[in-house]
């Protein structure tokens, strides 16, 4: 089955960690995405990268990294930077063409303790 | 500074009613998508929308696009307590970054 993968389902963190949230798809899609949804709220891009060893910043970057080696992988690092990490995150990719819709993974929940 | 605003942002029915939930969007996008989230889930894709005047329906759901107004509508026709979700629009001003609504949450009441 072809699908986007994303580990582990709940993450819980000390403060002054980093961690890094997993997110691979099997689609041979070409654009990934990371979002970040507060309770209540709409998503807020945190990085995209649009081909193999590219990535740019969204609007909420900072206390973030990302890395993009491999078409289906784009790892998430959440940084000891970003003072208030907890959150769901969602990862994306997109189809080339076409419709260019997104679809999206299963997110990860993650809690600092 | 590019919005995505949905109207209404909560939404109780009664089961069989019709309601229409508005997404306006304050950039040029020739696309919008329409979401789905359960709570506590991801987003599934519902309609996609790629120029102006389109309609997509998909059983008791209907999006409507009007690219010069900057409007879309989801109708519910007869809603069914299934329905009961967070509703996201999302538009696309340049090529890859996708600016989401800020939701509406749809509780069918029996």
């Amino acid at each position: 089955d072809g699908g986007i993968t994303q580990s582990p389902k709940y993450l819980f963190r000390k403060e002054g960690q980093n961690v890094t949230l997993s997110c691979e798809q099997n689609l041979n899609h070409d654009a990934m995405y990371w979002y970040r949804q507060d309770p209540g709220q709409g998503l807020r891009l945190i990085y995209y990268s649009q081909i193999v060893n590219d990535f740019q910043k969204g609007d909420i970057a900072e206390g973030y990294s990302v890395s993009r080696e491999k078409k289906e992988s784009f790892p998430l690092t959440v940084t000891s930077a970003q003072k208030n990490p907890t959150a769901f995150y969602l990862c994306a990719s997109r189809t080339s063409g076409g419709t260019d819709t997104q679809y999206f993974g299963p997110g990860t929940r993650l809690t600092v303790l | 500074e590019l919005k995505v605003e949905q109207n209404p942002l909560f939404l109780s029915m009664q089961e069989g009613k019709n309601y229409t939930i508005y997404c306006n969007y304050s950039t040029t996008s020739d696309r919008l998508y329409w979401y789905r989230q359960d709570p506590g889930k991801s987003l599934e894709s519902l309609f996609v929308l790629l120029s102006n005047g389109a309609v997509k329906q998909e059983g008791r759901l209907m999006a409507s696009l009007d690219t010069k107004a900057r409007l879309s509508t989801l109708h519910i026709t007869a809603a069914v307590h299934d329905l009961s979700a967070t509703y996201f629009c999302a538009v696309v001003p340049g090529t890859y970054k996708y600016i989401f609504g800020t939701g509406t949450r749809l509780k069918v009441l029996a």
